[in-house]
């Protein structure tokens, strides 16, 4: 089945060290968005790209970095960790036709920033 | 930008009865709203959606409703059953460009469904 693909599943991670989380989708969607949850507060918008040149940023995107190197993958840098940063993170996807809404989303990175 | 609330954060109700999350959202330009479920350690789903041209949506024991001029939707399910059993999320988003921009969350309804 096509999926939306996270890599690494969990993370622990120094403060201060740089750290890369990938995704990648065989569902031939153009559209992908990084978000981050933290319990309480919902998932928030970290970036979005709606094609390899498009790179957008959403409502916490300080302290992030992202690179959308094929169509088919979406990478999210932390380029200095810090422990506020500690969260699960998703990777999702959605087509860009107007009826071809939905987001599919990965299966979450775990990340610990100690 | 766009601002969603959702309430309540913890909703439990008797197995068969009916369970309604309220959202509402700020932004008279969105126009897509999806809710998504997200049960315990697993990757969020969507579970329905509807657009601003419509007020309401069903799918078997699921509807959602628009009120576009107060800016709120919720969603209703019926017959509660365990499996109904996880966290919901409510979003909203603006459709262009022939697909959805990046969704803004409600904080979560954590539903439980009392035996």
């Amino acid at each position: 089945d096509a999926d939306v693909t996270q890599t690494p599943r969990n993370r622990i991670t120094k403060t201060g060290k740089r750290i890369m989380l990938e995704c990648s989708q065989t569902k031939g969607h153009d559209r992908m968005y990084w978000y981050r949850q933290d319990p309480g507060l919902g998932l928030q918008l970290i970036y979005y790209s709606f094609d390899v040149k498009d790179i957008n940023k959403g409502e916490i995107s300080d302290g992030y970095s992202v690179s959308r190197q094929a169509q088919a993958k979406f990478s999210l840098s932390l380029e200095s960790a810090i422990p506020n940063q500690t969260a699960l993170y998703f990777c999702a996807t959605s087509g860009k036709i107007s009826y071809n809404t939905e987001a599919f989303f990965g299966q979450g990175t775990r990340l610990t920033v100690v | 930008g766009e601002n969603v609330e959702q309430h309540p954060s913890t909703l439990s109700v008797q197995e068969g009865d009916s369970a309604v999350i309220k959202c509402t959202y700020s932004d008279s330009a969105s126009n897509y709203f999806p809710w998504y479920k997200q049960e315990l350690g697993k990757r969020p789903q969507l579970i329905i959606d509807i657009r601003s041209n419509v007020g309401e949506k069903k799918d078997q024991r699921i509807a959602v409703t628009l009120n576009k001029t107060a800016k709120h939707f919720s969603l209703h399910i019926t017959e509660t059953q365990p499996e109904d059993s996880a966290v919901y999320f409510c979003a909203a988003s603006m459709v262009s460009g022939g697909g959805a921009d990046g969704l803004t969350f409600g904080k979560g309804t954590h539903l439980i469904i009392q035996p």
